[in-house]
């Protein structure tokens, strides 16, 4: 069974640009959260979706969205980029919301510059 | 979700068993105790959670304190792949953001050769 699967693996960005990150979870699950993971901070919940549905949402700004498709393909996107936002991107699948463990793809990493 | 307080890091020759603790005293009735590692610059993998009893899969064994306060995670032969950052998450049961996963600041567990 393949893994999840993060694209692009690298990006660079110049402040105030916009950027997408796809997410294809494991074949099966429905449900994909998303984290961020900085120096400073640590790994964050940044969403969760389940069924194309918006479940949950960290504490961040309206910068940050995501949607999920029918397929469970999820991506999210940050707008108006600030060098801050300069991080390792990581998506979890999961069969299903209750108490299951969650998969981690290897992340995307996004350069702010 | 209860918050946990793990040791920042620790050391553990290779082929001994590593053990790793993890206080969680303000744990409740629904919350199991997951735990998951980090090996630089990839997502998290999970390796084992517990309601109350003990558990032991084909990476790791659980120990629980009857009370529930506490947890220690085993390694029983650390090898120099082990070395990595161990999270300690008390999560609750069911409901919705079930995936919504509180990374703390971890354990960094060196194994020495």
């Amino acid at each position: 069974k393949a893994g999840v699967t993060q694209t692009p693996r690298y990006l660079i960005k110049t402040r105030g640009q916009q950027v997408t990150l796809s997410c294809s979870p494991i074949s099966g699950h429905r449900s994909v959260s998303w984290y961020q993971q900085t120096p400073g901070q640590g790994l964050q919940f940044l969403f969760e979706y389940f069924s194309e549905t918006q479940r949950n949402k960290g504490n961040f700004p309206g910068r940050f969205s995501g949607r999920q498709f029918s397929n469970s393909r999820s991506e999210m996107n940050v707008s108006t980029l600030e060098l801050g936002d300069s991080a390792l991107y990581l998506c979890a699948s999961s069969p299903q919301t209750v108490n299951t463990e969650a998969f981690f793809g290897q992340g995307t990493r996004l350069t702010v510059v | 979700d209860a918050k946990t307080t793990q040791p920042p890091s620790m050391d553990c020759a290779e082929g001994r068993a590593a053990n790793l603790p993890c206080n969680h005293s303000t744990i409740s009735g629904n919350e199991y105790v997951y735990w998951y590692r980090q090996i630089h610059s990839q997502g998290p993998q999970y390796i084992i959670h517990g309601l109350k009893n003990n558990e032991t899969n084909e990476m790791a064994s659980l120990i629980i304190t009857e009370d529930r306060k506490s947890s220690t995670l085993i390694l029983p032969h650390a090898t120099l792949r082990d070395t990595a950052v161990y999270y300690c998450i008390v999560r609750r049961l069911g409901g919705t953001g079930a995936n919504n996963l509180f990374f703390g600041t971890g354990t960094r567990l060196t194994v020495i050769p």
